[in-house]
């Protein structure tokens, strides 16, 4: 059964320290797709970063990285230097091949950064 | 990406009543979707829809309590019938942008239904 876990409920930091979202994901496919979502107060889900299975290299994009590591089925993002416009709700989802469609969402990490 | 437009983007409703959330794309794609999201939770999927067939429900969800329509390509309506309070939720509408193998989702800003 696919499923995606982020353990951390709520993460609260103070600006410029670096932060890591854990996501933890279970599916039985070999082809599969894993994404990042950011959900501001606003409500609107902000798309992040899409990543397929095939491709474990890790990617920058300015302050956002991502840690793909298949042999422990993680999807981890790091924030670097965090600043207050990163609080938000972070989801973490996943679609296999035969439904690529259907994301399955994780339950989200809220981040809260202070000043 | 695709610029994705709800109408309303909130609303209080009675309980009974019904409420059609519209969304609206600044292109044409193939898939539509449409997700809740309720307090406090994740999201999830209600239903794929795509022009000129019937919608595909999700386990759980039903044509009856969450009539979709889809009568273009850049359009789509979600219905939420008798309503309870417990259809407070967000309901998001989804869009696929790239096609059938590279699955890019971008979503609207959310509906925010408060059912009294």
């Amino acid at each position: 059964a696919q499923k995606v876990t982020q353990a951390q409920t709520e993460i609260s930091v103070v600006e410029k320290e670096d932060v890591t979202l854990d996501c933890v994901y279970e599916t039985r496919d070999t082809t599969y797709y894993l994404f990042w979502y950011k959900q501001p107060p606003s409500g609107e889900l902000v798309f992040l970063i899409r990543r397929n299975s095939f491709d474990e290299q890790n990617e920058i994009s300015g302050r956002y990285s991502w840690n793909f590591q298949k042999s422990t089925s993680s999807f981890n993002f790091t924030i670097t230097a965090s600043q207050v416009v990163d609080s938000a709700v972070y989801f973490c989802a996943l679609s296999e091949a035969d439904n690529t469609d259907k994301l399955i969402f994780g339950t989200g990490t809220r981040l809260q950064v202070f000043p | 990406s695709a610029v994705i437009s709800q109408k309303p983007s909130r609303d209080i409703c009675q309980r009974g009543t019904s409420l059609t959330i519209q969304c609206q794309v600044d292109s044409q794609v193939t898939m539509m979707f449409w997700y809740r999201q309720q307090p406090g939770q994740s999201l999830t999927l209600i239903a794929t829809a795509n022009q000129g067939s019937e919608a595909t429900y999700e386990s759980g969800f039903v044509i009856d309590k969450f009539p979709i329509s889809r009568p273009n390509l850049t359009f789509s309506t979600l219905t939420v019938s008798n309503m309870s309070p417990e259809d407070s939720s967000i309901y998001l509408c989804s869009v696929d942008i790239s096609g059938f193998s590279y699955n890019e989702q971008f979503f609207g800003p959310g509906t925010r239904l408060t059912v009294l």
